[in-house]
């Protein structure tokens, strides 16, 4: 079965560093990937999504992604993060196919401290 | 942009009665919908697939006859938890599926709804 890990469930990190958030996918062809940051008590929203246009994706919020088919990953990153970015960030995979389901990983907590 | 609305944000009910969600896609169509419950600290979990017009698709071990959905337009989805227990008590997100196939199509997300049941 396919599956998402995200490796570290909780990251911290000091305001103005760089911060990388760990993703993993299993899939035997190259699966849409996404990134979604939920804040407390909020919806998810879409970071970026990589789709095989480039392997390096750019999002909103000053977040990118790199996308490694011989390492299977998705790694999350931003130069310079701010207290505002402190969330909840999912790692999501879409495999193909018609259903439209989404695998999610485990979310990893980045906790951005003054 | 892409935006979906859930209402309500926040319910308090008595355990044994039901209470009806809304997911609406407020600028586009979605002929599906998703349904997803997220405990404290943890991933969301799939629950069911709405599809417009038809029958919704549960997860295994999702009770249907406890989890009512109905996707009666293509900016409508409802969940309506009947007979509601304090275990039911959770965060309620919907999803709406934006675009074609493949490459297109990505999922937007509501802003959930807290459960509590007492």
């Amino acid at each position: 079965a396919q599956s998402v890990t995200q490796l570290g469930s909780h990251v911290s990190v000091s305001e103005g560093a760089l911060v990388l958030l760990r993703c993993n996918y299993s899939s035997s062809v190259p699966p849409y990937l996404f990134w979604y940051v939920q804040y407390p008590n909020q919806g998810l929203q879409l970071l970026l999504k990589y789709t095989s246009a480039a392997t390096l994706v750019k999002g909103i919020n000053g977040f990118e992604a790199e996308f490694n088919k011989s390492q299977t990953s998705f790694h999350l990153r931003k130069p310079s993060v701010h207290i505002s970015d402190t969330a909840e960030y999912f790692c999501a995979s879409h495999p193909g196919g018609n259903t439209g389901k989404l695998i999610f990983g485990q979310g990893t907590t980045l906790q951005v401290k003054p | 942009g892409a935006v979906v609305s859930q209402h309500p944000s926040r319910v308090i009910c008595k355990s044994g009665t039901s209470v009806k969600i809304e997911c609406r896609s407020l600028d586009f169509q979605a002929t599906t919908m998703f349904w997803y419950r997220q405990f404290p600290k943890q991933s969301l979990m799939l629950m069911a697939t709405s599809n417009e017009g038809s029958k919704a698709t549960y997860e295994q071990g999702v009770e249907k006859d406890k989890f009512l959905i109905n996707h009666a337009s293509l900016t409508l989805s409802t969940l309506t938890v009947t007979s509601a227990h304090p275990e039911d008590s959770s965060f309620y997100i919907c999803s709406a599926r934006k675009g074609g196939r493949g490459a297109q199509e990505t999922q937007y997300f509501g802003p959930g709804t807290r459960l509590l049941v007492l």
